[in-house]
């Protein structure tokens, strides 16, 4: 069966620190990969897909850069963190041919 | 423009009552359409979906929800709640194929209440 994993779970970082969020995919291979953002009350903003290795698309300018250096792997980057870029960040795939999504467990990102 | 609308904010409900939550969405072709629960702190699990066929689709937890194109809505039901239920709902929209068009336009989400 196939699973998605998130790390870290929670984080706090000050304002202008770097950030690196992981998602890995096991059980199924060339999955499409997500990252999503949620704050409180605004709902689910896609900030990021990507269709294969090294295909990134962006859904939102902004501070975030995103990246997928193995098949079933997702990292969400930022060079500088700012206070809006506090919340909850999901990261989800799907198949190929269905858009039926699987979410991770989320990390909690803290910006003081 | 490619929209879901979930117009209840939070709904409360007593314990062992009915439940309806509105989703409407705005779609140029043929949609796929989703609900998902969310617990405090986690990720979203699919309670079901609606691809073609049966316009009355059941979900996990004893949920359902009817797929009516008249009215561009596919409202989740379920008959009695438990106090489990309470969490937030999504609604989403999304094309038929998958790849690059395979992205999922949320609702805002309706957060549930139960009460004892």
């Amino acid at each position: 069966s196939q699973t998605i994993h998130q790390w870290p779970a929670t984080l706090v970082q000050p304002v202008g620190s770097p950030l690196s969020l992981e998602c890995t995919v096991e059980g199924t291979s060339n999955p499409n990969l997500y990252w999503y953002r949620q704050a409180a009350g605004r709902g689910l903003q896609l900030l990021f897909y990507s269709v294969g290795i090294g295909q990134i698309s962006s859904e939102v300018p902004q501070n975030l850069s995103a990246s997928r250096p193995q098949d079933r792997q997702f990292i969400l980057s930022s060079k500088k963190l700012l206070l809006s870029d506090s919340g909850f960040y999901l990261c989800a795939w799907s198949g190929v041919r269905e858009n039926e999504q699987f979410f991770g467990p989320g990390t909690r990102l803290t910006v003081l | 423009a490619q929209s879901v609308t979930q117009p209840d904010i939070h709904i409360t409900v007593s314990e062992g009552a009915s439940l309806e939550l509105r989703c409407n969405y705005s779609y140029g072709a043929t949609p796929y359409l989703f609900w998902y629960v969310q617990s405090p702190g986690q990720g979203l699990q699919l309670l079901l979906k609606y691809f073609s066929g049966d316009t009355l689709v059941q979900g996990i937890k004893g949920f359902e929800a009817e797929f009516k194109r008249s009215q561009s809505s596919f409202n989740l039901r379920k008959p009695s709640v438990h106090w489990s239920d309470a969490a937030e709902y999504f609604c989403a929209v999304g094309a038929q194929r998958g790849g690059s068009q395979g992205n999922l336009i949320f609702g805002k989400g309706t957060k549930l209440s139960v009460k004892p």
